[in-house]
C-alpha cells in the first residue's frame, strides 16, 4: 500500500478561524513533509519530519503550525490565515529523510480557500 | 544549490505517437532525479527515479526515461501517447546523500502535456 490520505478535501476557512489538516499513511515511513502548491506552480517545502521530530521549517509563517503525533499521523493547525494563503496543501512521506534515493509518496491535497 | 529546468511550459502530440518531455539539472555530485505526474486536483503520482545504474530507466504506465551525464538531461519518454496521459509532469532532484540540502527535493516548474485524440 503507497498510500498517503489526506482530510478534507477541502476547506474554506474565515480569516479568523483555526482549522487543522490531517494526512495519514502506513508505510511506515519516517520522514513527513507539508508542501504548498499554487495553481500550475511546482510544490513549495514547508516542513519535514523526521521520526517525529520538527527537522526543517522553511520560514513558514507562524500562523501554519504542523504537529506529528505519532509516525503514521501528521497535522497542519492554520489560525488566522491571509487570502494568499489559498493554495492545495500536500502531504508527502518517505521511508527516510537523509537518504535522497527514496521517493517522497504524495497524498491527494487539501485545496484551502480562505475569505 | 540544485536547480531543474523543464524549457516547456507545454507539449502537444497527437494519441498513439512519441512524447518526450525534457528535463535538465544541476547539482554538485551524482544527483537523484525523480519524475513525477499530477492530475487536476489531484496530488503528484510518482512515476520513476534514476539513482544509479542504467541510464535507462523505467517507470509506470509505460513511461522511461534517460539520463545523460553529460548532457545533464533526464527526459520523459513514452513510445505511444495516451489520451489519458495529459497531465501536468515535473521533473525533480535531490542532491546526494550528506550533500548540502539533501533532504530537498528540488522541482521543476512543470510541463503540461496533451494529448491530442
Amino acid at each position: 500500500d503507497t498510500e498517503v490520505t489526506q482530510t478534507p478535501k477541502h476547506l474554506v476557512m474565515g480569516m479568523t478561524n483555526k482549522k487543522s489538516l490531517k494526512c495519514e499513511q502506513h508505510m511506515g515511513h519516517r520522514a513527513m513533509y507539508w508542501y504548498k502548491q499554487k495553481a500550475k506552480k511546482p510544490p513549495e517545502l514547508m516542513f519535514v519530519y523526521s521520526y517525529e521530530k520538527l527537522s526543517i521549517n522553511e520560514s513558514v509563517p507562524s500562523r501554519f503550525s504542523p504537529e506529528c503525533p505519532n509516525s503514521s499521523l501528521l497535522n497542519l493547525h492554520l489560525h488566522a490565515l491571509q487570502p494568499e494563503d489559498s493554495a492545495l496543501y500536500l502531504c508527502a512521506s518517505s521511508q527516510d529523510m537523509a537518504s535522497g534515493d527514496y521517493e517522497q509518496y504524495f497524498g491527494p491535497g487539501t485545496r484551502l480557500t480562505v475569505t | 544549490a540544485q536547480s531543474v529546468a523543464q524549457p516547456e511550459d507545454q507539449v502537444n502530440v497527437a494519441e498513439g505517437n512519441p512524447l518526450t518531455v525534457k528535463c535538465t539539472y544541476s547539482v554538485s555530485g551524482n544527483p537523484y532525479l525523480f519524475w513525477y505526474v499530477q492530475y487536476p486536483n489531484r496530488g503528484l503520482q510518482f512515476l520513476l527515479k534514476y539513482i544509479t545504474g542504467d541510464n535507462l530507466v523505467k517507470g509506470s504506465y509505460g513511461f522511461e526515461a534517460e539520463f545523460n551525464k553529460s548532457q545533464t538531461s533526464f527526459h520523459l519518454k513514452k513510445p505511444s501517447a495516451l489520451v489519458s496521459d495529459s497531465a501536468l509532469y515535473f521533473c525533480a532532484v535531490r542532491p546526494p546523500m550528506g550533500g548540502a540540502g539533501s533532504y530537498q527535493l528540488t522541482f521543476g516548474k512543470g510541463t503540461k502535456l496533451s494529448v491530442i485524440p
